[in-house]
């Protein structure tokens, strides 16, 4: 079964160092998804592509956040510098398409630590 | 006020019995409503996916919409050690997902 795929599982970083997080979506899905579950919340949009173009990026801090998808396959989100709050889990998704109807699959995460 | 609300729990049940979880929301748009199961330390899974009010049914689990009340609810039958996880309520109206804080769930055997 196709899965979504996350790396690090695991990433431990230091305040104001930077930090970079990869996924790659299930084949065939042209949308993909960077979201952030703080712990004991739910997670929340940070941004959304289809194919190599930003749909949504009304809720990612632009400031220190950066997120690509050049070929519009596998996409990269980067945070530069790092910050105590920015400590979560970090979750990729990506559907079919991108219609109310189109399922959205979550890949395991990237659960980052800042010290 | 949050557009999605849910109560995190924790919920500790016997091996056997039903579990209930519910979730309301305030957006009149949100027409799809799912549930998502999310073990811990994983991604959410998709374990039901509804897009009219009443009851749909998978198994041991049964998916409730009213629309009217704006509240959905997701009942677990005959619940197993297994399904101790967190479960999610999301919904959505066109194409962004709005998800709740998620219920922690034991199941004791």
């Amino acid at each position: 079964e196709a899965e979504v795929a996350q790396s690090p599982r695991y990433k431990i970083t230091e305040k104001s160092q930077a930090v970079a997080f990869w996924c790659d979506p299930i084949s065939g899905h042209a949308t993909l998804y960077w979201y952030r579950q703080i712990l004991g919340q739910g997670p929340e949009l940070l941004v959304q592509f289809q194919d190599e173009s930003v749909v949504d990026d009304s809720q990612l801090p632009k400031d220190r956040f950066s997120a690509e998808r050049l070929k519009g396959v596998d996409s990269t989100l980067k945070i530069q510098p790092a910050e105590l709050g920015d400590s979560a889990m970090y979750l990729c998704a990506s559907s079919l398409r991108s219609f109310s109807t189109d399922t959205q699959y979550f890949g395991p995460g990237t659960r980052l630590t800042v010290l | 006020q949050k557009e999605v609300e849910q109560d995190p729990g924790p919920l500790s049940v016997p091996e056997g019995a039903i579990v209930s979880l519910n979730c309301t929301y305030s957006n009149s748009a949100f027409q799809y409503f799912m549930w998502y199961r999310q073990y811990s330390r994983k991604g959410p899974e998709l374990l039901m996916y509804t897009y009219s009010s009443g009851n749909k049914e998978d198994g041991r689990f049964t998916a409730q919409v009213d629309k009217s009340s704006k509240y959905i609810s997701l009942f677990i039958r005959d619940s197993q050690p297994s399904d101790s996880a967190t479960y999610l309520c999301a919904m959505k109206g066109d194409y962004k997902l709005s998800f709740g804080a998620g219920t922690t769930v034991t199941v004791r055997a």
